[in-house]
């Protein structure tokens, strides 16, 4: 699976917009990018998912650069239950695949109340 | 709705004694089923996958075996532990569930101290 670089840890402050970065320049054509989030002392969970064009769901927006070497998952009002450790990962299934996913150090997100 | 299930939630083990690890699925049937590990301080490593019934596939060599002998039960082992071996062991599964997506569905996970 192609490589992510996140950044190690991003502050924000409550009910404002976080932007995360994901960059995988060696991505391929048929790699989907998976966001996973884990709080403190839990599994981690689904966030949301894309291959070309923007995504939105619930709990987040995806957006996917056009030459999808970067994407950026965006949380439109940040609480503090998103503080978390976000993980960016490429992926060539839509839904992980059964060989299972390949967890980077991911960013860690702060928020302040 | 899917319920994944995981116990022991936290463990103590001396060095050298083994290690039983279950994980259970409800309300789905033929999951692939997953056991990832995460060291203090790092991120998750996947250990093991299973695509079906006594299908087993290892991703890194280590003291650990898996285990799946009924659909919807994965079986994490090893005959003597090593303190390498502490960490968050956690199991996860993938299926078409109804849904668009066929996302990681992760449990609770188990805490494993071997001292």
């Amino acid at each position: 699976d192609a490589k992510t670089t996140q950044p190690n840890s991003m502050e924000s402050n409550e009910e404002e917009p976080v932007h995360l970065p994901c960059n995988h320049s060696t991505i391929s054509g048929t790699d989907y990018i998976h966001w996973y989030r884990q709080l403190p002392s839990q599994g981690p969970e689904y966030v949301i998912h894309g291959l070309t064009s923007n995504v939105n769901n619930r709990m987040a927006s995806l957006a996917i650069a056009e030459d999808r070497k970067s994407s950026t998952l965006i949380l439109h009002r940040a609480t503090l239950r998103d503080a978390a450790v976000y993980y960016c990962i490429l992926d060539m299934y839509s839904g992980g695949g059964a060989d299972g996913l390949t967890f980077g150090k991911g960013t860690h997100l702060i928020i302040q109340p | 709705s899917q319920t994944i299930h995981q116990w022991p939630a936290t463990l103590v083990q001396p060095v050298g004694s083994p290690l039983s690890l279950e994980c259970t699925v409800e309300g789905t049937s033929n999951p692939n089923l997953y056991w990832y590990r995460q060291a203090a301080g790092r991120g998750l490593q996947l250990l093991f996958y299973s695509v079906g019934i006594g299908q087993i596939s290892s991703e890194v060599p280590q003291n650990l075996s898996a285990s799946r002998p009924q659909d919807r039960q994965f079986i994490l082992s090893s005959k003597k532990l090593l303190l390498s071996d502490s960490g968050f062991y956690l199991c996860a599964w993938s299926g078409l569930a109804g849904g668009l997506t066929n996302e990681q569905f992760f449990g609770p996970g188990t805490r494993l101290t071997v001292l």
